[in-house]
């Protein structure tokens, strides 16, 4: 059972945009940073977004991520082929002094 | 260009101990910020934080296993070191490494290494 809560599966046909959420609480999200990583199957993941809503050199401004309070959220938008795979949220947990991860989302572009 | 890369045994028999090493470049665990954790990932499963240790050796580890990890470093040789010890099957899984920087807000992990299959099984 992980710390953060996201939905296991979303889909979406190409070019249409998709938003993948993340659930926390106040000792996690609601008081730190959200990063999101990106899994495509058979590969490490690579961080997608960090700072919630900052994307590291070569990330495309299609995917952008928002925080409110205790939830966070993953926007990609004109959706390609090459967008499938996990998406994973992560933020730093006062309470366990570490950092925790999501359940992970498995998106499908249909 | 900050590279890692995760060497191990691929097969660890149950009770054993697990041993990993995390070799890196482009970054040193002796700059103030600087560190490396360990992830890992059963098959088909989600990413699980284990451990991270930091420039000045503060080291932090998930709870649920803090009792069968150590995480060590050797700046010299570039290296981190992860034990896990009395190993089940369901410690089989992807272990990866990853470098992290603690500035002014908790880190997060930016590069990572390719991974490193380790089963559990007798």
């Amino acid at each position: 059972q992980s710390v953060l809560t996201q939905p296991p599966s979303a889909s979406e046909t190409p070019g249409q945009r998709v938003t993948i959420s993340c659930s926390g609480g106040s000792s996690n999200i609601g008081s730190n940073y959200v990063n999101w990583y990106q899994q495509v199957p058979g590969t490490a993941p690579e961080l997608l977004i960090y700072r919630n809503n900052q994307r590291p050199s070569g990330v495309p401004d299609r995917f952008s991520g928002s925080k409110s309070g205790t939830s966070a959220s993953l926007a990609i938008s004109g959706l390609r082929s090459e967008d499938e795979g996990n998406y994973y949220c992560a933020t730093w947990d006062d309470s366990l002094s570490g950092p925790v991860f999501g359940g992970g989302t498995k998106l499908t572009v249909l | 260009q900050i590279t890692l890369k995760e060497s191990g045994p691929t097969v660890v028999k149950p009770t054993q101990t697990l041993t990993l090493t995390c070799s890196f470049s482009g970054f040193s665990l002796s700059t103030s910020g600087v560190g490396v954790g360990w992830i890992r990932q059963p098959p088909g499963k989600a990413l699980e934080w284990l451990a991270l240790i930091f420039w000045d050796d503060d080291k932090r580890y998930s709870p649920s296993l803090r009792s069968r990890l150590t995480i060590t470093k050797d700046t010299s040789k570039s290296q981190v070191v992860l034990t896990l010890t009395n190993v089940d099957p369901v410690d089989t899984a992807t272990y990866y490494c990853a470098h992290s920087y603690w500035g002014s807000q908790p880190p997060y992990f930016d590069s990572w290494g390719q991974g490193t299959l380790v089963t559990v099984s007798s």
